[in-house]
């Protein structure tokens, strides 16, 4: 089946650094890929969608200067949290999907602590 | 907007037992995807049915089956002979089925197995 590997798994850093989180479709091309928020007991929250070659879209609320999104290759997509602050820590995942009416893939997750 | 509602913040059952799991939705379409996705204490997204909303049939899967009340926009999760496996967050979600559109979460149900 499709794989998505999201890296790294746990972050752990200091408030007001920038934290970079990959997302790589292993065995197919994702056009699309979709990133999401989990905080604890919550459900999960679409942040961002990412189509390869342009910019991403963001959620009302998601601070596209905060939160940078690059999708440049059909394969790989990254997140990263700039200067990040204690409120930024959650876990967040990635989905992957090849086109419409295709399946979304998961990945695995990152969970990011920011002290 | 597409919302998706979990009454059911917690459920429990007793192993080998039958728990119905409940979610509704809203939406003004008519051809879109709906899923049940599992969450155990990995954080792991796993896919564990999916309905296709022209099917009038509802989808199975093993132990797994749902009731898909289109009319009514109501998309149950029956799960029979519960193992202590089945323990673990569940969550309902919505997609549109033209384009490549995110999901849309409902907020979960924890379910609970008893041995």
């Amino acid at each position: 089946g499709a794989v998505v590997s999201q890296h790294p798994s746990r972050v752990i850093c200091k408030s007001g650094t920038s934290v970079k989180i990959e997302c790589r479709s292993l065995d197919f091309q994702a056009t699309t890929m979709f990133w999401y928020r989990q905080f604890p007991k919550q459900s999960l929250m679409l942040m961002a969608t990412s189509n390869e070659g342009s910019k991403a879209t963001y959620e009302q609320g998601v601070e596209k200067d905060k939160f940078l999104i690059n999708h440049a290759s059909l394969t790989l997509s990254t997140l990263t949290v700039t200067s990040a602050h204690p409120e930024d820590s959650s876990f967040y995942i990635c989905s992957a999907s090849g086109g419409a009416h295709q399946p979304q893939h998961f990945g695995d997750g990152t969970r990011l602590s920011i002290l | 907007a597409q919302t998706v509602t979990q009454s059911q913040p917690e459920m429990s059952v007793q192993e080998a037992e039958t728990v119905t799991l409940s979610c509704t939705y809203d939406t003004s379409e008519s051809d879109y995807y709906l899923f049940w996705y599992k969450q155990p204490p990995s954080r792991q997204m796993i896919l564990v049915i999916r309905q296709e909303a022209y099917k009038q049939q509802n989808a199975t899967e093993n132990r797994f089956s749902v009731n898909f009340q289109k009319a009514a926009k109501s998309f149950s999760l029956k799960i029979s002979d519960s193992q202590l496996g089945d323990a673990a967050m569940y969550f309902c979600a919505y997609r549109l089925r033209s384009g490549n559109t995110p999901l849309v979460f409902g907020k979960g149900t924890r379910l609970s197995v008893i041995a």
